[in-house]
């Protein structure tokens, strides 16, 4: 069964720090891995999408990494500010079926 | 440009409704999916339309079904709901179907059951 498991579900920081957001996965056959952020309410908005050849991918202050050979990507926030106060989403796509698979997010909040 | 617009934006609903919830994609996508997201939780897939015809399903009964209109927006229907139903209903669209493609949002249709 395709999973997706983000870690800490959680997470509080204060301004200005930097933190980082665990995804491991088990979805097979591997087509990419994707961030998004989605504010309270609102529709999920894209952050990175990564493919089995990349390991490292920036957006601003945002860092993706993925190692394909232990199934595990993170996303680090750098200076984080309280716009970034938001849930993440690791998803993964698989070739065999055109599904994405969702993780449960990790939910942020930055505190000034 | 236009991203991908949903309507409502909020919808209550009593148990034994029946609910449809729209959907217009980007300019220039041809595909369309559905995800349901309960609150504090991931988004689970429901379907995917593309050409008009139901491409992919997830795990979710046949109460839910859906259409894509010959100008790309879809619909998803909700019969007999009842209370697990309340979730935030989230529109993708993409060109094309494949897995690789990029997935754009909605906003999103928050619907209460009660």
């Amino acid at each position: 069964k395709n999973q997706v498991e983000q870690s800490p579900q959680s997470l509080i920081i204060l301004e200005g720090k930097n933190c980082t957001l665990q995804c491991n996965y088990t979805v097979s056959p591997f087509s990419n891995l994707r961030w998004y952020k989605q504010d309270t309410g609102r529709g999920p908005v894209s952050l990175t999408i990564m493919t089995f050849s990349e390991n490292t991918k920036s957006n601003g202050r945002y860092t993706a990494t993925l190692d394909a050979d232990t199934k595990q990507s993170s996303l680090h926030i750098t200076a984080s500010q309280l716009s970034d106060s938001a849930s993440y989403i690791c998803v993964v796509s698989s070739y065999a079926g055109n599904m994405l698979t969702f993780g449960g997010g990790t939910r942020l909040m930055v505190k000034p | 440009d236009a991203g991908v617009t949903q309507s409502p934006t909020h919808l209550i609903k009593t148990r034994g409704q029946q609910v449809t919830l729209r959907c217009s994609p980007k300019s220039g996508h041809d595909t369309v999916s559905w995800y349901q997201q309960a609150l504090g939780q991931g988004p689970q897939f429901i379907f995917q339309y593309y050409e008009e015809e139901e491409r992919q399903r997830g795990n979710f009964p046949d109460r839910f079904s859906g259409h894509q209109f010959p100008n790309y927006s879809s619909e998803l229907n909700v019969n007999a709901l009842l209370l697990g139903d309340s979730a935030l209903y989230l529109c993708a669209s993409s060109s094309g179907t494949g897995g690789f493609r990029e997935q754009y949002f909605g906003p999103g249709t928050r619907l209460t059951v009660t």
